[in-house]
């Protein structure tokens, strides 16, 4: 049974702040991993994939991705109150980005103004 | 270019009636998946089709779901004999094989 864990929040972080959002994943063979924006009441956004070791960065957005410690984390940096949403971290099996997803639960985040 | 679409947005049945539920996909993606999501949780995987064939519908919770894509593009998904558990959002995403999965806007199905 593969498993994606997160921290539920909620997270609270200052405008211009960086926010950092973590996941682990049980299954060591997982090839693919997603990063999710949910707005309430709207379906996930897709924001950041990563499919190797390091970092993958897109604007404001990086992606870290550690296979040997079976860890997916996604920073924010210089926070706007519109970040303010469900974070879901998704991942897919060996087959590769043809999976289905596996979803954690979500991490709430809350930008202050 | 358009997006994934879903229909209706909104379902209100009682229990025991049949519903359908339609995704229209990008177009060009040979992937669809339909996930559902209750409050408070992630999508949760029902189903993945990679062309007119189900690949992988080892999410589907019992056989009262089943789901249909006979061209390879629109895919509907059935509830038979719908239960209160079954409310939730149905979400459908498509993508090419082997990337990313992009979501449409939800089905909300209430059964009462």
């Amino acid at each position: 049974q593969k498993e994606v864990e997160q921290n539920s929040g909620p997270l609270s972080v200052p405008e211009g702040a960086i926010a950092s959002l973590n996941c682990t994943y049980s299954d060591r063979g997982s090839q693919s991993f997603f990063w999710y924006r949910q707005y309430s009441g709207k379906s996930p956004e897709l924001i950041m994939s990563i499919y190797s070791n390091g970092d993958k960065e897109d604007g404001r957005f990086t992606a870290q991705l550690n296979k040997a410690s079976q860890y997916v984390s996604l920073l924010i940096r210089d926070s706007q109150p519109s970040d303010s949403a469900t974070y879901l971290c998704a991942v897919t099996g060996r087959g590769g980005g043809a999976d289905g997803l596996t979803f954690g639960k979500g991490t709430h985040l809350i930008i202050q103004p | 270019g358009a997006g994934v679409s879903q229909t209706p947005s909104n379902k209100v049945t009682e229990k025991g009636k049949y519903v359908e539920l339609r995704c229209d996909p990008i177009s060009g993606h040979t992937a669809l998946y339909w996930y559902r999501q209750s409050l408070g949780q992630g999508p949760e995987f029902l189903i993945y089709f990679q062309g007119t064939g189900a690949a992988d519908d080892s999410g589907l919770p019992n056989d009262r779901f089943f789901a249909v894509r006979p061209e390879g593009s629109v895919s509907t998904l059935k509830i038979q004999r719908t239960e209160r558990g079954d409310s939730a959002v149905y979400l459908c995403a498509s993508g090419r094989q082997g990337n990313e999965q992009f979501f449409g806007p939800g089905t909300r199905l209430t059964v009462l």
